[in-house]
């Protein structure tokens, strides 16, 4: 099936960094979506982003939709502990409820 | 509360033992799905329902069945697990046709000896 490439796997980083990561896809995408899952739960969306080119923003977090509608990025600003987990990249089809996800970058903080 | 209720959340059996994880909703949502998390994979979808009685293989389907007998609930059953199906699962449901967010459950730990 179809994948998508995320990176980096993983980071580990000093508290107040910032941090950045993204995705890309061989196929083109309606819609980007990012979750993040903390240990021993399942994954919770942050950002839905669902047209090309679009900037959109949650608190510390930002995201944006690649105009090529093959990629996206994840910025988190001033990382703080509760940053910590793994964050998932997914893509969907416009009419199809189906999301390829991404492998998921972890990301560790030093305090 | 709104949420995706899977049971059990730990589970270690052995090769051949039929088993059954349990996943309910109370959104009222049409679609619900189940993916595996395995490392360096991340989530893989093995199966999906529109509604009711309407489900539909995923990306990983082999050695799993379902069924949508009501709205609410979306049984995964392996009839002979492997090892190689020791994962974490992760249940999932959403409404269809708008710009509704996958709500997951707080997953399945399976280990098959």
């Amino acid at each position: 099936g179809q994948q998508l490439n995320q990176s980096p796997q993983s980071m580990f980083i000093q508290e107040g960094e910032d941090v950045s990561m993204n995705c890309t896809s061989s196929s083109i995408f309606n819609t980007w979506l990012w979750y993040k899952q903390d240990p021993g739960e399942g994954p919770v969306l942050l950002i839905a982003l669902y047209k090309a080119g679009e900037l959109t923003s949650n608190g510390r977090l930002t995201a944006q939709f690649g105009i090529t509608r093959k990629d996206s990025f994840l910025n988190i600003s001033a990382s703080i502990p509760s940053d910590v987990g793994i964050y998932f990249c997914a893509g969907q089809l416009t009419g199809a409820q189906k999301l390829v996800f991404g492998q998921g970058t972890r990301l560790t903080i030093n305090p | 509360e709104a949420q995706v209720t899977q049971n059990p959340r730990y589970l270690i059996t052995v090769t051949g033992k039929k088993l059954t994880v349990t996943c309910s909703q109370n959104m009222n949502h049409e679609y619900m799905s189940w993916y595996r998390q395995d490392p360096g994979l991340g989530l893989r979808q093995i199966y999906y329902s529109m509604n009711v009685e309407a489900t539909d293989k995923g990306d990983v389907p082999e050695g799993y069945k379902v069924s949508r007998k009501e709205k609410r609930n979306f049984p995964l059953i392996l009839e002979s697990p492997s090892p190689n199906q020791t994962s974490l699962y992760f249940c999932a449901s959403t409404f269809t046709g708008v710009r509704s967010p996958l709500h997951f459950g707080n997953g399945t730990r399976l280990t098959v000896t």
